[in-house]
């Protein structure tokens, strides 16, 4: 099975700040990695699919990036709304697997 | 509007089983990929199984084959998800999720979830 790994798993920002969430896969997987946002007692939505598209109705202060094993989701200016955990996720090869969540708290 | 809409969740006795069913309107069913996703208590994501828009395909996580059984009913929009010999590592929140732009592996809605609990 393909691990993925996130880092940091949790951190604490202020609303405003540019933030950087990485996730790394144990083997290569293209660009088979999507980011979902969850969020306390909720259902995850998809934010970015095929490591740098936005899914639809998504604000474009989110975006992806990275191929192979190196990725990075990226929130250019926090929003409140923005603090919850966020997953990675390989849909390169069965099982699909997902990173353990970056929890993302209010400085 | 997509909505997936799950039930069946409950409390069961190890070795027991329960049924789950989600019922999906807004889109075409029969277009899409199903998937049971699950998550542990304060835990992360496991994805469990999915199905093929024909029901001809299904996989499933190895540590639920031959114990868990995805099915779907295209005329009624609806998925299940049969769970027997239920183990406490099995207790989660189930999400059924749909299959994003008719692929099988990335999931663009999901359901508000069913709680599994498995407990004596």
């Amino acid at each position: 099975d393909i691990r993925m790994t996130q880092s940091p798993s949790s951190l604490s920002a202020s609303v405003g700040d540019r933030l950087t969430i990485t996730c790394r896969a144990s083997q290569s997987i293209a660009t088979y990695l999507n980011w979902y946002q969850q969020k306390p007692g909720k259902a995850p939505k998809l934010l970015i699919y095929g490591a740098a598209s936005l899914q639809s109705g998504v604000p474009s202060r989110f975006s992806g990036s990275g191929s192979g094993t190196d990725f990075t989701l990226i929130i250019s200016s926090l929003q409140p709304e923005d603090f919850a955990t966020y997953y990675c996720q390989q849909s390169f090869s069965a099982p699909v697997t997902f990173g353990q969540g970056t929890k993302l708290e209010i400085k | 509007e997509v909505q997936l809409v799950e039930s069946g969740g409950g409390l069961v006795q190890p070795g027991g089983s329960l049924r789950l069913s989600c019922e999906a309107s807004g889109f075409t069913f029969i277009r899409y990929w199903m998937t049971w996703v699950r998550q542990a208590p304060g835990k992360g994501l496991e994805w469990v199984a999915n199905i093929k828009q024909d029901g001809s395909e299904k996989y499933y996580v190895d540590s639920v084959k031959g114990r868990f059984l995805i099915s779907r009913d295209n005329a009624k929009n609806s998925l299940y998800l049969q769970m027997n010999s239920l183990r406490a590592e099995d207790t989660a929140v189930y999400y059924c999720a749909r299959g994003a732009y008719g692929g099988k592996w990335d999931f663009d809605y999901w359901g508000q979830g069913a709680l599994v609990t498995v407990s004596s």
